[in-house]
């Protein structure tokens, strides 16, 4: 019954691989995010995402991708993966779209690229 | 930019004590929330409080919030070990949602 579930809950692959990460939410929350929390856990958005709307973060480099089949998963695409990718990935899910009663978070997916 | 920081970046408690963390942050928000993060686990949202409220509670948790100085802060009472997590303010300014970098709270049982 876990409320936001993502996975995989770790991930090791080589530079230039393409891989993804996948979230689901139960909640049926309007809106689902992805965020990278880098070794010193700063947070950084990188999208927020509902059936209406996608806000990119245009720091995020356009090889990451969300994809949303459908209102209660936004799963996240990265290609041609480089050292630097390497944190953790967190997926989130608000009932609003601008998160104004609280996110709900996953556990996160640590990704090392080697 | 709107990022939060907390102050301090770690704190280490004996149990039962009280734990204070404070966050500062740069231009005017709607409302500010806390989170808590255990090790290797996700976000836990604690409490928002708004930018027209001053001081909210819950539990055993305390927040301040003075927009005059742009800063809120997070009390702990009669803090357990269960506590150590690192905490996270996060500010919503209506157009941007910005986490802080965290404290890192350790209870000493």
């Amino acid at each position: 019954d876990t409320a936001v579930s993502q996975t995989p809950k770790y991930l090791v692959t080589q530079m230039g691989n393409d891989k993804s990460i996948k979230c689901e939410q139960n909640l049926g929350h309007d809106t689902m995010y992805w965020y990278k929390q880098d070794s010193k856990k700063f947070l950084k958005i990188m999208f927020s995402y509902n059936n209406k709307e996608l806000i990119i973060n245009e720091t995020v480099p356009n090889r990451f991708s969300p994809k949303s089949p459908d209102k209660a998963h936004l799963n996240l695409h990265i290609n041609s993966l480089e050292l630097g990718d390497s944190a953790v990935y967190f997926c989130a899910s608000s009932q609003d779209f601008r998160g104004r009663v609280g996110y709900t978070f996953g556990s996160g997916t640590r990704l090392t690229v080697v | 930019s709107q990022q939060g920081e907390e102050d301090p970046q770690a704190l280490s408690i004996q149990e039962g004590e009280n734990a204070t963390m404070n966050c500062s942050y740069k231009t005017s928000i709607n409302n500010l929330q806390w989170y808590r993060q255990n090790s290797g686990r996700g976000l836990v949202h604690l409490i928002l409080i708004r930018s027209n409220e001053r001081e909210k509670h819950s539990g055993r948790l305390r927040v301040t919030l003075d927009t005059s100085k742009k800063s809120s802060s997070l009390l702990i009472t009669a803090s357990r070990a269960a506590d150590t997590a690192s905490y996270f303010c996060a500010t919503d300014t209506g157009n941007q949602f910005y986490f802080g970098t965290g404290t890192s709270l350790t209870v000493i049982p």
